[in-house]
């Protein structure tokens, strides 16, 4: 198994550029979720998905969209970069739960001028 | 909402000695887990209490849970030069405000020299 992989590593946009985050899970997890994490504040859960189909937002949104039609992939998108969603995005999925053990993909480092 | 606060925020320690991390929340709770994060890498997930639980064993690390203090410790045993990492805590409460996602803390900065 591949685990959660996610794509690009690195990636630095223009303020006002959109892009989008891939994240992949071969676990056959319902639970997926992104989070940012920032110089000393920790992760910050953004969305998550608690199955194809079904999605909510965590504790910040603004800025960004998810969907997920396949138990598979949970993209990530930008609509319009600002300066203050630079930071590292983290994928994770879950069997069932959040609340149950999370495997993390390796993270997108996001650098927006 | 920050729930968990790890204590302290950084730890240097020698090769051999034992590493202690404490972690403080708000709010009752379903589990409490450890996770690691090497440099510029991905969480990876160490050990999972659950609240009715008041210690765990995983290999060189032994975890703690008091829910009547909202505390619990990870203490990492005969440590190595590869323990040097990010360690956070994270808390779930299935029926309260965050819907049952985990809420991270900060994170204790471990430093083991060889």
């Amino acid at each position: 198994n591949a685990g959660v992989t996610q794509t690009p590593k690195f990636q630095v946009l223009k303020t006002g550029q959109s892009m989008t985050l891939q994240c992949a899970q071969d676990m056959n997890h319902e639970y997926m979720s992104w989070y940012r994490q920032d110089p000393g504040m920790g992760l910050r859960l953004i969305h998550y998905s608690v199955g194809a189909g079904i999605t909510d937002q965590g504790e910040v949104p603004n800025g960004y969209n998810v969907s997920r039609s396949t138990t598979e992939d949970f993209p990530l998108r930008l609509l319009s970069a600002a300066p203050s969603q630079t930071s590292v995005y983290f994928c994770a999925s879950s069997y069932v739960r959040s609340g149950e053990m999370q495997y993390f993909g390796p993270g997108t480092r996001l650098t927006v001028t | 909402s920050q729930q968990g606060e790890e204590d302290p925020q950084a730890l240097s320690i020698q090769e051999g000695e034992n590493a202690t991390m404490n972690c403080s929340y708000k709010t009752s709770i379903n589990n409490l887990q450890w996770y690691r994060q090497n440099s510029g890498r991905g969480l990876v997930h160490l050990i999972l209490i659950r609240s009715n639980e008041r210690e765990k064993h995983s290999g060189r690390l032994r975890v703690t849970l008091d829910t009547s203090k909202k505390s619990s410790s990870l203490l990492i045993t005969a440590s190595r030069a590869a323990d040097t990492a990010s360690y956070f805590c994270a808390t779930a409460d299935y029926y309260g405000g965050s819907q049952g996602n985990l809420i991270f803390g900060k994170g204790t900065k471990l430093s083991v020299k060889p």
